[in-house]
């Protein structure tokens, strides 16, 4: 149980463009889901925090119109980076947490590189 | 959430223990120890938590001392798939706003 998915698992893209990455909490209802970054030899930093059915949280520093976060269902959270840039280019990871839990469930991961 | 410190890095033989240091000496009462861990290139698992008793389970077992400021995560039998970066984290509720904090964590080696 408690599997979290991501798709896709890497994607390549021009600078400019738009990328979605999706998010899926498989086998549970997630009312929270979590969206990370993180650089090469790095560790991971949360970006923002989002609840079924209202705005994302974003922490500081991260632009909330460069990163948009939808979380229309219990089991769906999409990331979107907007006007992407190389300097965009990393692994960003989702994690899930199911309702009343404290444990955060992650997917595998997305690889962004952009060119 | 507390701060936690743990080694850079170990290196383990194949087959022995595995024992993971990490401090958290300012761990507040409502807040667990949580380990996960991050094999290159994937999402972090979670690997166990704990209060204040030690825990067991299929991967691991938890060691937390009587006055909390410390814990010891053990992998009983060390394979080479158990080569990961090992992250402690306090975590505990936050009336809603709780967020897993990872440090630089503890990169082990499992050697063959």
């Amino acid at each position: 149980g408690a599997v979290v998915s991501q798709h896709p698992s890497w994607v390549i893209c021009k600078s400019g463009t738009s990328v979605k990455i999706e998010c899926r909490s498989l086998d549970f209802q997630a009312t929270t889901m979590f969206w990370y970054r993180q650089f090469p030899k790095q560790s991971l930093m949360l970006m923002a925090t989002s609840n079924e059915g209202s705005k994302a949280t974003y922490e500081q520093g991260v632009e909330k119109d460069k990163f948009l976060i939808n979380h229309a269902s219990l089991t769906l959270s999409t990331l979107t980076v907007t006007s992407a840039h190389p300097e965009d280019s990393s692994f960003y990871i989702c994690s899930a947490r199911g309702v009343g839990a404290y444990e955060q469930y992650f997917g595998p991961g997305t690889r962004l590189t952009v060119t | 959430d507390a701060k936690t410190t743990q080694p850079t890095s170990m290196d383990c033989a194949e087959g022995r223990a595995a024992n993971l240091p990490c401090n958290h000496s300012t761990i507040s009462g409502n807040e667990y120890v949580y380990w996960y861990r991050q094999i290159h290139s994937q999402g972090p698992q979670y690997i166990i938590h704990g209060l204040k008793n030690n825990e067991t389970n299929e991967m691991a077992s938890l060691i937390i001392t009587e006055d909390r400021k410390s814990s010891t995560l053990i992998l009983p039998h060390a394979t080479l798939r158990d080569t990961a970066v090992y992250y402690c984290i306090a975590y505990g509720y936050n009336f809603g706003n709780e967020k897993l904090t990872f440090g630089t964590g503890t990169r082990l080696t499992i050697i063959p």
